[in-house]
């Protein structure tokens, strides 16, 4: 029930561009993106409701394929603030529950 | 400013004592949920709420035990029953199920001794 992320760690450096992809085995209603830096509560990104939508803002941007019930973030020219944890989190139906995938740690160097 | 406040910061607990991590926002959102989250993991569903008096069981609720007698409050009991409660506790809230921004407290700490 857990979406799947991918890839578990990226190491990039300023500058690089970076993926991080968000798969479910169930129907979606939406889909939630959000970073965490350690020890902090996680800071909304975007959220991406069914109907196939694109969303960004800054550098930062997210698809969501309904058919194959995936997401995927995507930040370009990534900078130092960039590093954290990112998490998806799934809404399987209009249900209000919301369920997140483990996370994919993003480190950014110099 | 409006928000979501989670107390106490830190909490140390005794094996076999029962301990009550407070969640209040005043965003008037509707629905409330409570996560947890250890080293380096994803974060777990405990129990969620979307109207007041009613809450359902997330996927980890064994050990757990909340209210939800006002719209702004919902406390999380973590019991003697869960076997290892140290871990990272994360109280959210939402304007209503229809895919909304969930916004997240600040967290508490909980570490048993």
């Amino acid at each position: 029930q857990q979406p799947v992320q991918s890839p578990q760690a990226v190491i990039l450096r300023e500058g690089e561009d970076a993926v991080i992809n968000c798969s479910s085995s169930k129907a979606l209603y939406s889909v939630h993106w959000y970073r965490q830096k350690h020890g902090e509560a996680p800071v909304f990104l975007m959220i991406l409701l069914k109907g196939g939508e694109q969303k960004g803002h800054d550098k930062i941007s997210a698809s969501f394929n309904e058919k194959k019930q995936q997401s995927s973030l995507y930040l370009t020219a990534s900078q130092l603030s960039y590093s954290g944890t990112y998490f998806c989190g799934t809404e399987a139906s209009n249900t209000g529950k919301l369920i997140f995938g483990q996370g994919t740690t993003l480190q950014v160097k110099p | 400013d409006g928000g979501i406040t989670q107390s106490p910061k830190y909490l140390f607990r005794k094996e076999g004592q029962n301990v009550t991590l407070s969640c209040e926002q005043n965003l008037n959102h509707d629905a409330m949920y409570w996560y947890r989250q250890d080293p380096g993991q994803g974060l777990r569903l405990i129990y969620y709420s979307q109207i007041v008096n009613d809450f359902q069981k997330g996927d980890i609720a064994e050990g757990y035990s909340v209210s939800r007698e006002k719209k702004e409050s919902f406390p999380l009991t973590v019991t003697s029953a869960q076997k290892n409660p140290t871990a990272f506790y994360l109280c959210a809230s939402t304007r209503d199920r229809r895919g909304n921004t969930i916004y997240f407290g600040e967290g508490s700490w909980l570490t048993v001794v």
